[in-house]
C-alpha cells in the first residue's frame, strides 16, 4: 500500500523565519511526487517533481526530491503571515490507465506569527 | 479561480435524503476525481474517471454514487449517509497520461444529522 508521511505536522514560526517541510513516500510505481498549499478549501497546486536533484523554485518557494532516499522537502524563505496553511505532499497511485488518484500525507499545519 | 466548480458549497441532510454534489471543470481535462477529507485524516480517494468510465472506487460504500456523464461534469449522489460521512468533499480534474497535475475545487462541506 502508497504510503505518505509529512513531518512535523504542525509548525509555528515568526514573519521573516526560513521554514523546511518534510515528505518521506513508500510507492509501488513512482511516477511524481506532488506539493499543494490549502488555506481555506480547495488545495491549490504548487509543485509537481519527478527527477532527483532539481530544484523546482516559484518566488520564495522552492522544493526538492531524492529519489534515493525517498523523501522531498518544501522550503519557503522569508516567511509571511500569507504563508499560513497546510501544506500536502501527494503521490499518484499507478493504475496503468493514466488517470491515478492521489494518496495524500496528513499535511503540515503551518502558522506564521507576525 | 481554479477553473472547477462545486455545486452546493455547503449541505446538510437528514439521514433519511436523497442529494446529489455536483462539479464542473472549465480546464479542457479529461479525467476527474472524487476525494474526502474528513476533520484529523488525510484527503483520501474515493472515484476516478478517465474519458467518462470509472477506472476506480476505492472501495466506497454503495451510499456513494458517481456519475460522469461527460469529461467536464462529475455527480456523487448520495442516499441514506450517516453521520461519520459528514466530512468536505472534494472534486479535482486532471489530463490523462503522466506526468500530471490535479487541480481541485473549492469543495461541499456536507454534514450528516
Amino acid at each position: 500500500e502508497d504510503k505518505v508521511v509529512q513531518s512535523p505536522l504542525s509548525l509555528v514560526v515568526h514573519e521573516g523565519d526560513t521554514v523546511t517541510l518534510n515528505c518521506s513516500y513508500e510507492v509501488t510505481n513512482f511516477r511524481s511526487l506532488l506539493w499543494y498549499k490549502q488555506e481555506k478549501k480547495a488545495p491549490t497546486f504548487l509543485f509537481m517533481l519527478t527527477s532527483s536533484g532539481i530544484e523546482k523554485k516559484s518566488g520564495r518557494l522552492s522544493s526538492i526530491l531524492d529519489k534515493k532516499e525517498l523523501f522531498s522537502i518544501l522550503n519557503i524563505t522569508a516567511t509571511q503571515t500569507g504563508d499560513s496553511a497546510i501544506y500536502l505532499c501527494a503521490v499518484p497511485m499507478y493504475s496503468g490507465g493514466g488517470a491515478d488518484g492521489l494518496t495524500f500525507g496528513k499535511g503540515t499545519h503551518l502558522i506564521i506569527q507576525p | 479561480e481554479t477553473g472547477v466548480t462545486q455545486t452546493p458549497r455547503h449541505l446538510v441532510m437528514g439521514m433519511t435524503n436523497k442529494k446529489s454534489l455536483k462539479c464542473e471543470q472549465h480546464l479542457g481535462h479529461n479525467a476527474m476525481y472524487w476525494y474526502k477529507q474528513s476533520a484529523k485524516k488525510p484527503l483520501e480517494l474515493m472515484f476516478v474517471y478517465n474519458f467518462k468510465e470509472q477506472t476506480e472506487n476505492n472501495s466506497v460504500p454503495s451510499r456513494f454514487s458517481p456519475e460522469c456523464p461527460n469529461s467536464s461534469h462529475l455527480f456523487l449522489h448520495l442516499h441514506t449517509l450517516q453521520p461519520e460521512d459528514s466530512a468536505l468533499y472534494l472534486c479535482a480534474s486532471s489530463i490523462v497520461g503522466h506526468p500530471y497535475e490535479q487541480y481541485f475545487g473549492p469543495g461541499t462541506r456536507l454534514t450528516v444529522t
